[in-house]
Parts: C-alpha cells; structure tokens; sequence
C-alpha cells in the first residue's frame, strides 16, 4: 500500500516565520501534490512536480514555493507565513497516468495555524 | 481557471436509499479524467471511483457509479443503498492527460438519516 507521509499533523507559527511542509512518498510516484483545504472551498491546488527538480504552479502559488530534490520527498515553503495561510495542507502522490487514470495518494495532512 | 463544481454544499438520504451528488467541469483538454474521493470525519482522503474521458460505459465500483454525460459536461456520483458509513465529504475531481494536474471542486457534505 502506497504510503504517503507528512512530517506534522499540528503545527503553529508566526506570522513572517519562514515555514517548511514535508511530505515522503514510498512508492515511486512521479507526481505530487499540495493543496490547502479550507470550508466551503474544497483542495485547492497549490504546486505540483512530475519529476525531481520540476515543478508547476496551481491555482494559488502566491505566498508558496516548493522543493523537490529526490523524487519521493516534496517540501512546501512558506518563505514569510501570514495569517490568511492558517489551513490544512494536504500532499498527495500518484503515478503519471498514461491516460490520467492514476487516482491521487493523500497524506493524513498539516493543521498549520498562523499567529 | 478551469474548474470542478458542486451545487449541492449539503444533501440528507435515507438510509439505503439511492443519491446523486453532481458534478460539472470544464476543460480544454481532449483526454482528461474524473475522480471521485470520499473524506469522512476522520480527515483520510480516499479514491472512490474513476472516469476516463474516452471510457464509452459509466464506471462502477461496488454501490458506486459514475453518471458521465461528455456532452454535458457532467460527472455525477451515485450512492445505491446508503449506509450510515457514507457519511462524509465527497469530493469531484478533474486531472489532466497524465494526472499532472488535478483539481477538485468545494466538495459535497452527505448526511445518512437512520
């Protein structure tokens, strides 16, 4: 079984503290994922990578970089964290579909606060 | 933005009965896919079920289906016999030929009535 594993469930920080999200896959997925999940707005898509040292911006990037040096770790980067990013962060992984059929792999997801 | 909706932010069922939570996207792309995932309480995101754009038969898995209307524009998500165990959030999802990129829509919260 794919597993997919984020370094925090909890964490809290403040506001302008440079913070970094980890996520560690097991099974040599090509892709990931981060998406923040918020009520009533469902995952939305942060950054994804479909190879070490790639990466393409999603929907809401701003605020957010991300890191990918080996292929089963994808890091978020929150270079200078503000209150509007208190959230779930959820990383995922799937393999390249050869027609998108690859479901995505979640982790258990990050509770960060911002103060 | 190319995106996922989901009109009905909540929805009770009877205990086995039949619901339908629906789905509408839009896309550019000529092969994508559509996914169904199901967040209980607990947090877990899991798979439900799978459409591929080109697929002619509606999937199914179990007591799910996928209602998929191309035309239309359309992947709905069929419950048959609800169990108290459905609910939970269910979320509609679109990725992209390779899965490179897939978003969700706000998602659906299902509420099982004993």
């Amino acid at each position: 079984d794919v597993k997919v594993t984020q370094s925090s469930r909890y964490l809290v920080k403040r506001t302008g503290e440079k913070v970094f999200l980890e996520c560690v896959q097991d099974m040599d997925h090509e892709n990931m994922f981060w998406y923040r999940q918020d009520p009533g707005l469902g995952l939305r898509l942060i950054y994804f990578s479909y190879d070490v040292k790639m990466k393409e911006k999603g929907d809401i990037p701003e605020g957010y970089s991300v890191s990918r040096e080996k292929k089963e770790r994808f890091s978020l980067i929150l270079e200078s964290a503000s209150t509007n990013q208190t959230s779930m962060y959820l990383c995922a992984s799937s393999l390249i579909g050869r027609d998108s059929g690859s479901p995505l792999h979640f982790g258990n997801g990050t509770r960060l606060t911002v103060t | 933005a190319q995106k996922i909706t989901q009109t009905q932010p909540g929805m009770f069922v009877q205990e086995k009965e039949a619901v339908t939570l629906d789905c509408t996207y839009d896309t550019s792309d000529p092969s994508y896919g559509l996914f169904w995932y199901k967040q209980p309480s607990s947090g877990e995101m899991i798979f439900l079920i799978y459409q591929g754009s080109y697929d002619q038969q509606n999937a199914t898995e179990g007591r799910y289906s996928l209602n998929f209307q191309k035309a239309r524009k359309s992947a709905n998500l069929v419950i048959s016999a609800s169990q108290l165990g459905d609910s939970a959030m269910y979320f509609c999802a679109r990725a992209n030929t390779g899965g490179f990129k897939t978003i969700f829509g706000a998602g659906t919260r299902l509420f099982v009535k004993a």
